[in-house]
């Protein structure tokens, strides 16, 4: 299936910088999400975008859906060492099938 | 928010053995699940999605007759890995959606060692 490309692939900040991540693809979608994801478990859903342009807020997280539909990025900002884990974006179709990203591992240094 | 199990959450198993996989949705109606596979340090890649009543529609380069999955009612789908070997050891993840879930849900997902 298709994949998403996600960069960077890793980041290790310091407690208390900004972090910021985009996922672009080739193809048009019409809900972007952005999951994150500790070890040995399922992702969990940090923000959904339903409309080229939109700018959503989740606490300390932004995201953005791209005007083109085929890119968003996610900010988290004061990061702090809970932070730590995969973020993946997905990109969503009708029908509800996914297409993920490659992921962007995220370490905290406190 | 939706609410969705995996049963069990790991297994080891011998090389040839079967092992099945259980997902729930737990409260709600899941008339569609999907199941992933995660390598280590890896995205999720889709393997198949399930409908409530009907055959599972597998991604390309999965087996069907490999991974037999079965979603019999609107809580449960369940993943069989027939005749396990080794490179079949992954993290297996399953989610669902359904009436008024507007998206996929995720299960804490569930480890394969093959031995």
């Amino acid at each position: 299936g298709q994949q998403l490309n996600q960069s960077p692939q890793s980041m290790f900040i310091q407690e208390g910088e900004d972090v910021s991540m985009n996922c672009t693809s080739s193809s048009i979608f019409n809900t972007w999400l952005w999951y994150k994801q500790e070890p040995g478990e399922g992702p969990v859903l940090l923000i959904a975008l339903y409309k080229a342009g939109e700018l959503t807020s989740n606490g300390r997280l932004t995201a953005q859906f791209g005007i083109t539909r085929k890119d968003s990025f996610l900010n988290i900002s004061a990061s702090i060492p809970s932070d730590v884990g995969i973020y993946f974006c997905a990109g969503q179709l009708p029908g509800n099938q996914f297409y993920f990203g490659t992921g962007t591992s995220l370490t905290v240094i406190p | 928010g939706a609410v969705v199990s995996q049963h069990p959450s790991w297994v080891i198993c011998k090389s040839g053995t079967s092992v099945k996989i259980e997902c729930r949705s737990l409260d709600f109606q899941a008339t569609t699940m999907f199941w992933y596979r995660q390598f280590p340090k890896q995205s999720l890649m889709l393997m198949a999605t399930s409908n409530e009543g009907s055959k599972a529609t597998y991604e390309q380069g999965v087996e069907k007759d490999k991974f037999l999955i079965n979603h019999a009612s609107l809580t449960l789908s369940t993943l069989t890995v027939t005749s396990a070997h080794p490179e079949d050891s992954s993290f297996y993840i399953c989610s669902a959606t359904g009436q008024g879930v507007w998206t996929q849900y995720f299960g804490p997902g569930t480890r394969l060692l093959v031995l």
